[in-house]
């Protein structure tokens, strides 16, 4: 079974400062990580996602994740905020297509990224 | 989001009245999903559908019907409101055909009150 574990339910940072929101998985096969972003009445929007290859990920507004398989880590990385980056982030872990095809995705509870102008 | 559309956007409703919500995409994605989103308990899988008239259930199905009768539909059903049914209601759709790691597009959500 897969699960996902997000260590901070609220992160308050100041604008320009670098912040990490902390993800942790576990499940018993290969992964498939992702982090999505959700502004305030919005849905959620995919950010960045790990399927093979380099450890490190890179969103178009300056996230990263480094996929650390020896502690089962996903944290998201962003070395300066801005305002606007201020949303509800949530890490997600698929382990691939199941029956039918119907690709499980388990989702954390979120972290609230709070800006501090 | 572009593709995906629910409706309605709010509700309020009484409890023990049916109500149905509806999700229309126009990206012609196989697989189409409800989640309900809670504080403190993220998002979670109410049903999803693999396919027009096959559907199955998630980790919270209880209470929930669902129906596809076309591609691009996908309907929710509280058959009888209750309060612990008061939540975000989203909708998702993916292309993964045996391909995983696609990723989900989200609608924008409906927010249910039943009083």
């Amino acid at each position: 079974a897969q699960s996902v574990t997000q260590l901070d339910s609220q992160v308050p940072v100041f604008e320009e400062a670098p912040v990490e929101l902390r993800c942790n998985y576990s499940s018993s096969v290969s992964v498939y990580l992702f982090w999505y972003v959700q502004y305030p009445n919005q849905g959620l929007q995919l950010l960045l996602k790990y399927l093979s290859g380099s450890t490190l990920v890179e969103s178009i507004n300056g996230f990263e994740a480094e996929f650390n398989k020896s502690q089962t880590s996903f944290h998201l990385r962003k070395p300066s905020v801005h305002i606007s980056d201020t949303a509800e982030y949530f890490c997600a872990v698929s382990d691939g297509p199941g029956s039918g095809g119907y690709q499980k995705v388990t989702f954390g509870i979120g972290t609230k990224l709070q800006v501090i102008p | 989001d572009a593709g995906i559309t629910q409706s309605p956007r709010h509700k309020v409703t009484e409890t023990g009245t049916p109500v149905t919500l509806r999700c229309h995409q126009t990206e012609n994605h196989r697989y189409m999903y409800w989640y309900r989103q809670d504080p403190g308990h993220g998002l979670r899988l109410i049903h999803y559908s693999y396919g027009v008239k096959d559907t199955d259930k998630g980790e919270v199905s209880d209470g929930y019907s669902v129906s596809r009768s076309k591609t691009e539909d996908f309907l929710l059903t509280l058959e009888s409101a209750t309060s612990s049914q008061t939540s975000v209601y989203f909708c998702a759709i993916s292309e993964s055909q045996g391909v995983p790691g696609y990723g989900y597009t989200f609608g924008s959500g409906t927010r249910l009150t039943v009083v």
